[in-house]
């Protein structure tokens, strides 16, 4: 069974600072989906990699395939961007398989 | 945005009586999927369908049925409500571009649902 482990479970900055969000994952994958959950309730798919690096705005997501492990930065944190991201896996049955989540608090 | 909607968005039901909750979308997308969201677990896969009378199930699909009778609705019953079910209940979306229907997913609302 695909086990997706997200560290750290919850996560307090300051406006500004450089966040990390980290998520492991225990079998091969063919692609890897970062999405956000505003405190209302609402999931958006932030983005989907199968290697290497994506960038929007302020926000990077990279891969290690070999290390099994992706990592998401938010650059220049702001109070909007709290919420929770999760993790989401895409193994061999082609399902997702999602991680619990790290909630996010950016205090101004 | 895309436009999915759910109804309701909220319920409060007794044990035992039957509920059935519709996803619809107005993307033309081939699939569509349903999970169940509860503390202290990821978003959990009930059931998905992929195209009109296709469907097949998910990790948690026990106590769970669907239907797709035409593209936009994907409906979801429990046929019995346990107070088990109580969970918040996510319909998403999605259409193939890199040939597998589980590249990028668009959510609705959510439905919380209590069983008492």
């Amino acid at each position: 069974k695909n086990e997706v482990e997200q560290s750290p479970q919850n996560l307090t900055a300051q406006e500004g600072e450089f966040i990390t969000i980290n998520c492991s994952y225990s079998v091969g994958i063919s692609a890897l989906h970062w999405l956000q959950q505003h405190p209302g309730g609402g999931i958006v798919s932030l983005f989907m990699l199968s290697s290497g690096k994506k960038k929007h705005g302020r926000l990077i997501a990279t891969i290690n395939i070999q290390e099994k492990h992706s990592s998401l930065h938010i650059t220049a944190s702001h109070p909007r961007d709290s919420a929770v991201y999760i993790c989401a896996v895409r193994g061999g049955s082609e399902k997702l398989v999602f991680g619990k989540g790290t909630k996010l608090t950016v205090n101004p | 945005d895309a436009g999915i909607t759910q109804s309701p968005r909220h319920k409060v039901t007794e044990t035992g009586t039957p509920v059935t909750l519709r996803c619809h979308q107005t993307e033309n997308h081939r699939y569509m999927y349903w999970y169940r969201q509860d503390p202290g677990h990821g978003l959990r896969l009930i059931h998905y369908s992929y195209g009109v009378k296709d469907t097949d199930k998910g990790e948690v699909s026990d106590g769970y049925s669907v239907s797709r009778s035409k593209t936009e609705d994907f409906l979801l019953t429990l046929e019995s409500a346990t107070s088990s079910q109580t969970s918040v209940y996510f319909c998403a979306i999605s259409e193939p571009t890199s040939g597998s229907g589980w590249d990028t997913q668009y959510f609705g609302p959510g439905t919380r649902l209590t069983v008492l």
